[in-house]
């Protein structure tokens, strides 16, 4: 079975620059995750998808990022303009349902904004 | 509100020794409790999770973690690690609901020879 795949896996862009990631879920998995991994740091969710529904994006600055999951399969997310501190690594993860199904995690996105 | 502390950044230790990387976790209600594993250039991996139950639960490589509701730890132990086990170790709690993950800052587990 084919994990969740994520591209680009590194970016480099200068601040106030926009820039997109994409995430393709394990095929079934009706959730999608998105999270923020700075350095030294946790993940931390920046929204979920139930289908191409968004459930929860209350940690998302939305005056900057966007999301979307349209035909609820493949999902972007999107800064502009990027800030310095949006240096991170973004992860895509995904689950069949809510609950308590385990997440499945892609590689990461490490972006860096100079 | 949840949080989680992991109150190790690096634990340092020789192969064949043993491990305990430790976690606590706030929270007014009830919740479930996760570890993943990170290594090298790879995503998160699930290593196991405590829903409902025994409270003591296992791996398949040999790790441990143990519920203890009255000091709110699920502390993460192995009797005798791989130079393979070194990774970061991710504690996480979750509401269940809509499966929100809350995660520690992590624990670098580096295991020499």
């Amino acid at each position: 079975e084919a994990g969740v795949a994520q591209s680009p896996r590194y970016k480099i862009i200068e601040k106030r620059q926009s820039v997109a990631f994409w995430c393709n879920p394990i095929s079934g998995h009706a959730t999608l995750y998105w999270y923020q991994q700075i350095l030294g740091q946790g993940p931390k969710l920046l929204i979920q998808f139930q289908n191409n529904g968004v459930v929860d994006d209350s940690q998302l600055p939305k005056d900057r990022f966007s999301a979307e999951r349209l035909k609820g399969v493949d999902s972007t997310l999107k800064i502009q303009p990027a800030k310095l501190e949006d240096s991170a690594v973004y992860l895509c993860a995904s689950s069949l349902g809510q609950g308590t199904d385990t997440q499945y995690f892609g590689p990461g996105t490490r972006l860096t904004v100079l | 509100a949840q949080s989680v502390t992991q109150l190790d950044s690096q634990v340092p230790v020789f192969e064949e020794a043993p491990v305990e990387l430790r976690c606590n976790y706030s929270s007014s209600v009830s919740v479930y409790l996760f570890w993943y594993v990170q290594y090298p250039n790879q995503g998160l991996q699930l290593l196991l999770k405590y829903l409902s139950g025994s409270t003591l639960v296992e791996s398949i490589n040999g790790f441990e973690a143990e519920f203890n509701k009255s000091q709110t730890s699920f502390h993460l132990r192995k009797p005798s690690v791989h130079i393979s086990d070194t990774a970061e170790y991710f504690c996480a709690v979750s509401l269940g609901g809509y499966n929100k993950l809350i995660f520690g800052a992590g624990t670098r587990l580096a295991v020499h020879p």
